[in-house]
């Protein structure tokens, strides 16, 4: 089945964890995104990678970092020193030549 | 800075009522626009985009320049159209999107 896989799928942690969520791709594309979606704000850019060992901030990109070592998969880590990261966390990607985004499962994170 | 809004968190209307979902950006040249929805327990999809033209689900969009306005509308609503809709423009050079905040479509039957 092709397409965007995120995992876990929920995802419990403890106040001064770092944690990883992972999101893998087999639809060949350059492009991978991360945001993060809560209630009455919409989808908000974390980071944003367009080609392999690159990756840009996104409009709320502090408390988060993000590595993209091979084409097909975009983790991003959500630090301790993300304030407030009980969120759903969605993962997408698009090919260069092309606007269209598309989207993963997502993954809910709770800090408890 | 590109900006989308949405105005309405929440549109409820009745089965077989018109429906416009309203969306207005600011871009300065010419964008490209999205809606994507995201129903109950699916991921976010792309429902349709202005460059293509096409009716999906009995919805359609067009862009207005002079109003900078890119709103939905269905003239019969479902049931199964109860969902989130997002209106998103392109974020410029790179591939970003600039999403709104999301409309709510509940239809009642």
């Amino acid at each position: 089945d092709g397409g965007i896989t995120q995992s876990p799928k929920y995802l419990f942690r403890k106040e001064g964890q770092n944690v990883t969520l992972s999101c893998e791709q087999n639809l060949n594309h350059d492009a991978m995104y991360w945001y993060r979606q809560d209630p009455g704000q919409g989808l908000r850019l974390i980071y944003y990678s367009q080609i392999v060992n690159d990756f840009q901030k996104g409009d709320i990109a502090e408390g988060y970092s993000v590595s993209r070592e091979k084409k097909e998969s975009f983790p991003l880590t959500v630090t301790s020193a993300q304030k407030n990261p009980t969120a759903f966390y969605l993962c997408a990607s698009s090919p260069m030549e092309d606007n269209e985004q598309f989207f993963g499962p997502g993954t809910r994170l709770t800090v408890l | 800075a590109q900006r989308v809004t949405q105005p309405e968190k929440l549109l409820s209307v009745f089965k077989g009522a018109p429906v416009e979902l309203k969306c207005n950006y600011s871009y300065s040249g010419s964008p490209e626009l999205f809606w994507y929805v995201q129903y109950s327990r699916q991921r976010l999809q792309l429902l349709l985009r202005h460059i293509s033209r096409e009716s999906i689900k009995g919805f359609t969009a067009d862009l207005n320049k002079g109003e900078t306005s890119f709103h939905l509308k269905k003239p019969f609503a479902q049931e199964e159209d109860s969902a989130m809709y997002y209106c998103a423009t392109e974020g410029g050079a790179t591939n970003k999107l600039i999403f709104g905040t999301g409309t709510l479509l509940a239809v009642q039957p």
